[in-house]
């Protein structure tokens, strides 16, 4: 069956580091893969999306890599800031069996990221 | 402008009842998304709507059923209740069916007691 998984729950650390965040997933074909904020009570917030044909995407602090020969993305924040605490999710589109996006999102757990100053 | 709303903002209510949540997307947008979170967890799909027609369902019972209307507003109705189904209910809109980026409304708080 179709599986996400976002290996860390929790991730701590020190202002000004470089937090990375993993997401695997198995038996899936993605369009694109996208990650997503989400502050206690709060809908998710998008951040960031990157296509199944595209290696790395960049906004601000934030890089997206994507590698579907090892079916993992890693997302990174750059001088990190307390400010950045949140929970963080990863979620995959797939593809209709005619290859156009399925437009549903399949979410891994999260990884909530705490940035102490 | 304003980005996706949902109403309420809190629910409880007891086994057994039934609950109709509210959603309205972003103007212009034409698909409507629903998804349940539970406590702990990321959120879980339940219907997709594009142009009041249903174009994906989640693996949920068919307690769960779902509306889009003329104006493209959505409507999430929930029968029977159980105590499972506390969880933040959430509906995301996108501009066209399969669109990259779905936007999501501040969610519906549901407890079941």
């Amino acid at each position: 069956s179709q599986k996400i998984e976002q290996n860390s729950e929790a991730l701590n650390i020190q202002e000004g580091k470089t937090a990375t965040l993993t997401c695997n997933y198995t038996n899936y074909s993605p369009a694109y893969l996208q990650w997503y904020r989400q502050d206690p009570g709060r809908g998710p917030v998008f951040l960031l999306l990157i296509r199944e044909n595209e290696k790395e995407k960049r906004k601000e602090r934030l890089k997206v890599t994507f590698d579907t020969t090892l079916k993992q993305s890693l997302f990174h924040i750059t001088a990190s800031q307390p400010a950045d605490s949140a929970t963080y999710l990863c979620a995959l589109d797939t593809l209709m069996n005619y290859g156009g996006s399925q437009g549903n999102l399949i979410f891994g757990k999260g990884t909530k990221l705490s940035v102490k100053p | 402008d304003a980005g996706v709303t949902q109403s309420p903002t809190h629910l409880i209510k007891t086994r057994g009842q039934q609950v109709t949540l509210r959603c309205s997307p972003i103007s212009g947008h034409k698909s409507v998304s629903w998804y349940q979170q539970v406590l702990g967890q990321g959120p879980q799909f339940i219907f997709q709507y594009y142009e009041k027609e249903e174009r994906g369902r989640g693996n949920f019972p068919d307690r769960f059923s779902a509306r889009q209307f003329p104006n493209y507003s959505s409507e999430l109705n929930v029968n029977a209740l159980l105590l499972g189904d506390s969880a933040l209910y959430l509906c995301a809109s996108s501009l066209l069916l399969g669109a990259d980026t779905q936007y999501f409304g501040p969610g519906t708080r549901l407890t079941v007691l």
